[in-house]
């Protein structure tokens, strides 16, 4: 059964890039046409989407965070992982990494169990 | 401000049939399907329903989706206590090629 676990720090300076990484067990990172992602929570708030990758290296970024996005893989260690620069705390959420389902790249179907990133000096 | 639009709340005894709405436009809604997904507070949201009326595997049929023009529903039949959570739509979005949600609804049991 695909689990999905976020790691990261859980508090991140203003101006600094905040890094997470997903660890994927009970399957294969690079199993074809399949895409992973990572979406954010700010406290009290609604979901929003940060951006995909997919099996083939190919990233989708949200435009409004386009800029300051880095999705990844490392096929090695069975991760992929989340840079976003020059933080603020907007950036203050629950971070979550999820993969699609149903050959649906949308059908966010397993989720991480999310972790709390925290901007502020 | 969220692209879909959900109202925040939303009610119903146990038993009771309730509906959740979601609209959107023809970037969204209008030419692409819908998802809807529910969280329990604390936890990660969990699929619902894709592709409009889709249930994952494991979701009961007491759940059930529909879509309209730029709109979409949710429907909760024989309602539990246990379906007291947040729910969200969500659908792709040509013009921002990805994924936009809405901004969710707290459904209360009463």
């Amino acid at each position: 059964q695909l689990q999905l676990q976020e790691s990261g720090p859980g508090l991140v300076k203003p101006s600094e890039t905040l890094s997470l990484t997903c660890t994927v067990s009970g399957g294969s990172i690079r199993s074809s046409s399949d895409y992973w992602g990572w979406i954010r929570q700010p406290p009290g708030k609604g979901l929003e989407w940060i951006g995909s990758l997919y099996y083939s290296g190919d990233t989708y970024y949200n435009p409004s965070l386009k800029s300051r996005v880095t999705i990844s893989v490392d096929t090695s260690k069975n991760q992929f992982s989340l840079k976003l620069s020059s933080v603020t705390a907007a950036d203050t959420a629950v971070y979550y990494c999820a993969k699609p389902s149903y050959g649906d790249p949308n059908a966010f179907d397993i989720w991480g169990q999310g972790t709390m990133v925290t901007v502020s000096s | 401000q969220s692209v879909l639009t959900q109202p925040p709340s939303a009610s119903g005894t146990p038993g009771q049939r309730v509906t959740i709405s979601c609209s959107g436009s023809s970037s969204n809604i209008g030419n692409n399907y819908v998802y809807w997904f529910r969280q329990l507070p604390g936890t990660a949201p969990k699929l619902l329903i894709y592709r409009n009326n889709q249930r994952p595997s494991g979701v009961p049929d007491r759940f059930s989706g529909s879509k309209s023009g730029t709109s979409a529903s949710l429907a909760i039949s024989g309602l539990r206590s246990e379906d007291e959570a947040d729910y969200y739509c969500a659908a792709w979005d040509d013009s921002r090629g990805g994924p936009v949600f809405g901004g969710g609804t707290k459904l209360t049991v009463l």
